[in-house]
């Protein structure tokens, strides 16, 4: 039973380009989150989606970052125009309704 | 404001030796609380958590931890710690009037020194 799939495990662009992350939830898991981790911090809440709905996006930037978790397909976590300051881990995690929630092995953000 | 501090950000233990980790925490409610592990380069392992009930709580790899509600605290201990167990630990508090959504602590790093 595979765990949440996230991919690609590093991605690197250049500063106002486009980044998209992945995240295929645990089987039967239809919660869905998205952390992120700066150097040298703990993880930092971004979005809590369960499919077709995002259900708290009060730690989402305002500007440039957006998510969806589609009927069909893993959710996605999209960051436009990147700037150096958005390098970090993103994590997504899943859960069985609202029970403990099981971890990715991130996607590592660089930005040039 | 709902916070979760870990004070300690390094820890060096002698392997065998016991280990303490401290986590506390603030939040209005009664808390959901966990520990995870990170080793580098990976995702967060869920070691334990508490949710109701016995306030100490055993988890995997010989950890255990207990919930002290009068200190708003819960730290994670280990009788005997294994050079495997050098990696980086994270206390959180689920907040489920927000769907369980995690605030983490800074996270300590452990060594293990042989």
């Amino acid at each position: 039973n595979a765990g949440v799939m996230q991919n690609p495990r590093h991605l690197v662009r250049r500063r106002g380009q486009e980044a998209r992350l992945r995240c295929s939830p645990m089987k039967g898991h239809s919660h869905v989150y998205w952390y992120r981790q700066l150097p040298e911090e703990g993880l930092k809440f971004m979005v809590y989606l369960q499919k077709e709905n995002i259900i708290d996006e009060s730690g989402m930037p305002k500007e440039r970052f957006s998510a969806e978790f589609p009927k069909e397909g893993p959710s996605i976590l999209r960051i436009q125009q990147v700037v150096r300051g958005d390098s970090a881990a993103y994590f997504c995690a899943s859960s069985l309704d609202e029970g403990p929630q099981h971890f990715g092995d991130g996607t590592r953000l660089s930005i040039l | 404001a709902q916070s979760v501090t870990q004070p300690d950000i390094h820890i060096t233990v002698s392997e065998g030796a016991s280990l303490e980790l401290r986590c506390n925490y603030s939040y209005g409610a009664t808390p959901y609380l966990f520990w995870y592990v990170q080793s580098p380069g990976q995702g967060l392992q869920l070691l334990l958590k508490y949710f109701s009930g016995d306030t100490l709580v055993q988890g995997i790899k010989g950890f255990e931890a207990e919930f002290k509600r009068s200190q708003s605290s819960f730290n994670l201990r280990k009788p005997s710690v294994h050079w495997s167990d050098a990696a980086e630990y994270f206390c959180a508090v689920g907040l489920m009037e927000y769907g369980n959504k995690l605030v983490f602590g800074a996270g300590t790093i452990l060594r293990v020194k042989s």
